[in-house]
This record gives C-alpha cells, sequence and structure tokens, in this order.
C-alpha cells in the first residue's frame, strides 16, 4: 500500500527566505506526482503535477522536483510571502487513485 | 478549462438526517470520479472511487450503506451520507479524471458538513 509522508508538519520561516517541502512515498511505481496548496477552510489548488517520466517543473517561484527511484518529491519556494502561508500538500497517483500526504503547515512570517 | 464544483459548500444538518452532495464537472467529461474525506488538520482520505455507469468502490473502512454514491452521467457524481451522526461531521472534496486522460484529476472546493 502506497504511504506518503512529509516533512516537516509545520514551517515557519520570516518573508524572503527560500525553503524546501519535502514528500516521500513508498511505492515508486507512480504515475505522476502533484503539489497542492489548501488554505483554511478552503480546497485544493494544484501548484505543479510532474509526470512520472519527468524530473522536474517550475511556476513562478515555485519549483518542484522527483526523484522516482528514490521515492522523493521537493517543493522549492523562493522569496517566500506571507500570501504562501498554507498547507502544502504532496499527493501520488497510481492504480487509478491517488494517496495524499498529511501536509506541512507553512508560515510565513512578515 | 477542467473545472468541478460542488453543491452545498456548507449543510449544517440534524443528527439522523441524510445529507446529499454534488459534485459535477462543468466542461468536461468525467468517467471517474473520486471522493475525500478530511478531518481537521488531517490530509485528504480516500472514500470512494466513482465510475460512470457503475457502482462505486469503497476503501477499506469506508460503509458504502452509510456513503451512497452515485454517478448517473458523465457529468455528475453525488455523495449521501445517510442517517448522519457528528462523527461524519468533515470536509468532502470530490475530484474528477477526464475521460481521455489518465494521468490528472481536477479537484471541487469541497463541502464543509456539521452535524448537530
Amino acid at each position: 500500500k502506497q504511504e506518503v509522508t512529509q516533512i516537516p508538519a509545520a514551517l515557519s520561516v520570516p518573508e524572503g527566505e527560500n525553503l524546501v517541502l519535502n514528500c516521500s512515498f513508498t511505492d515508486s511505481a507512480i504515475y505522476n506526482l502533484q503539489w497542492f496548496r489548501q488554505d483554511p477552510g478552503k480546497g485544493l489548488t494544484s501548484l505543479l503535477l510532474i509526470q512520472s517520466s519527468q524530473r522536474e517543473q517550475t511556476s513562478g517561484r515555485l519549483n518542484a522536483s522527483l526523484d522516482k527511484s528514490s521515492g522523493r518529491s521537493t517543493l522549492y519556494i523562493a522569496a517566500s510571502q506571507p500570501g504562501d502561508s498554507a498547507t502544502y500538500l504532496c499527493a501520488v497517483w497510481r492504480n487509478n487513485d491517488m494517496r495524499f500526504g498529511a501536509g506541512t503547515r507553512l508560515t510565513v512570517k512578515p | 478549462g477542467a473545472v468541478v464544483s460542488q453543491h452545498p459548500s456548507r449543510v449544517i444538518c440534524k443528527s439522523g438526517t441524510s445529507v446529499k452532495i454534488e459534485c459535477r464537472s462543468l466542461d468536461f467529461q468525467a468517467t471517474t470520479m473520486f471522493w475525500y474525506r478530511q478531518f481537521p488538520k488531517q490530509s485528504l482520505m480516500l472514500m470512494a472511487t466513482s465510475n460512470e455507469g457503475s457502482k462505486a468502490t469503497y476503501e477499506q473502512g469506508v460503509e458504502k450503506d452509510k456513503f451512497l454514491i452515485n454517478h448517473a452521467s458523465l457529468t455528475l457524481s453525488t455523495l449521501t451520507v445517510t442517517s448522519a451522526h457528528p462523527e461524519d461531521s468533515s470536509f468532502y472534496i470530490c475530484s474528477a479524471r477526464l475521460a481521455r486522460s489518465y494521468n490528472e484529476q481536477f479537484f471541487g472546493p469541497g463541502t464543509r458538513l456539521t452535524v448537530l
């Protein structure tokens, strides 16, 4: 059974800092990996989708990498802003379902 | 494109009543829809996978008689929480997979259910 782990569970940084969120998964036979943002009480906003054949994706200040063989992905956020404060979820897609990590709760202090 | 809506966004009901939540793919056909539940400060847990025109497949530990899923068309799936109890209070999120794409899901905004 696929298990997805995210470290750290919570992170607080000052504004402007670069940061890395980590995601690991136990079964490397995935179709893709997706990073989401979730604001309190809200649904999911898709940030980046990495297909299994890709190694990274970039969007603005966000960069996500994927190393299937080691079962790891990272989400790099450059020059963090208070508006980046949210919970970040990673999810892996395989065998007709998507499994989520527990998320990293990010707080960016002004 | 690829927008998924849910209705209602919030619902409060009395214990013992049934609540129906709708999930619609607005601009695409979805052969498969997924229902997730999220308790406070926890991640999304897959409840069931629903394929158009067939019975839903439930995850272990999810009671199919309590959480009724109907996927009658390529753009609509419904989740009915029957005889709801306070422990069913949660955030329910659906997602839909494009009929022609195997690799991507699109998520609805979620429904907050509170059972008094």
